[in-house]
């Protein structure tokens, strides 16, 4: 079967710096993308994990453990434009991804 | 590089009647496309993976003969919502997928279409 766990919301202030972890059990997998999703918009690519480890790229990074089934996408110097749900999206072969619920995100002055 | 157009954006209609959403890769050749719905707060469902000059491949549990999906060309599909009713509202959305631009075989997305089947 095919699970992914991820928190459903998350506050965070300006400025600070906010982890959202993400948990998966899939028939599958090649790699782990995130996505960022605003309110009533298509999501938009933010990264893809394939090896073990951190990848950073600018204010973002994401990590992945294989083994463990285990993600998460890390956002430092928070901006209120960050507000928006965050989706752990497991490839689980050829074109094929999966998306998790999502994780709010609400960042606060 | 990569923009995938959607239309309409949001479309009311009348329980029985059906609805064509187009998905358009504007500025590239996409060979598979894919059809996504997504319930408010929900995750996204992907509904079937759609292939230029062939027939779709549907998720189990999508009707296919309610989502009707064409590949006509290399940079259009259409789904279609036969006989809608109001539990076919929801966000759909489209993706593509292409090779030469995408460097983790990563989907570009449409920015959605938001159904309201009254």
């Amino acid at each position: 079967g095919q699970n992914i766990d991820q928190p459903t919301e998350m506050t965070a202030t300006e400025g600070a710096i906010v982890q959202i972890n993400c948990t998966y059990q899939t028939s599958g997998f090649n790699g782990l993308f995130w996505y960022q999703q605003h309110a009533g918009e298509a999501p938009t690519f933010l990264s893809y994990n394939v090896l073990d480890g951190l990848e950073e790229k600018g204010r973002f990074s994401s990590f992945l453990s294989r083994s463990k089934g285990y993600s998460y996408l890390l956002l430092k110097e928070l901006q209120m434009k960050d507000s928006a749900s965050y989706l752990c999206a497991p490839n689980t072969g050829g074109f094929k991804t999966i998306f998790g619920a999502g994780t709010r995100l609400f960042v606060k002055a | 590089g990569a923009v995938v157009s959607q239309h309409p954006s949001r479309v009311i209609c009348k329980s029985g009647t059906s609805v064509k959403i187009e998905c358009r890769s504007l500025d590239f050749q996409a060979t598979t496309m894919f059809w996504y719905r997504q319930f408010p707060k929900k995750s996204l469902m992907l509904m079937a993976t759609s292939n230029e000059g062939s027939k779709a491949t549907y998720e189990q549990g999508v009707e296919k003969d309610k989502f009707l999906i064409n590949h006509a060309s290399l940079t259009l599909s259409t789904l279609t919502v036969t006989s809608a009713h109001p539990e076919d509202s929801s966000f759909y959305i489209c993706s593509a997928f292409e090779g030469r631009l995408s460097s983790y075989n990563e989907q570009f997305f449409g920015p959605g279409t938001r159904l309201t089947v009254l």
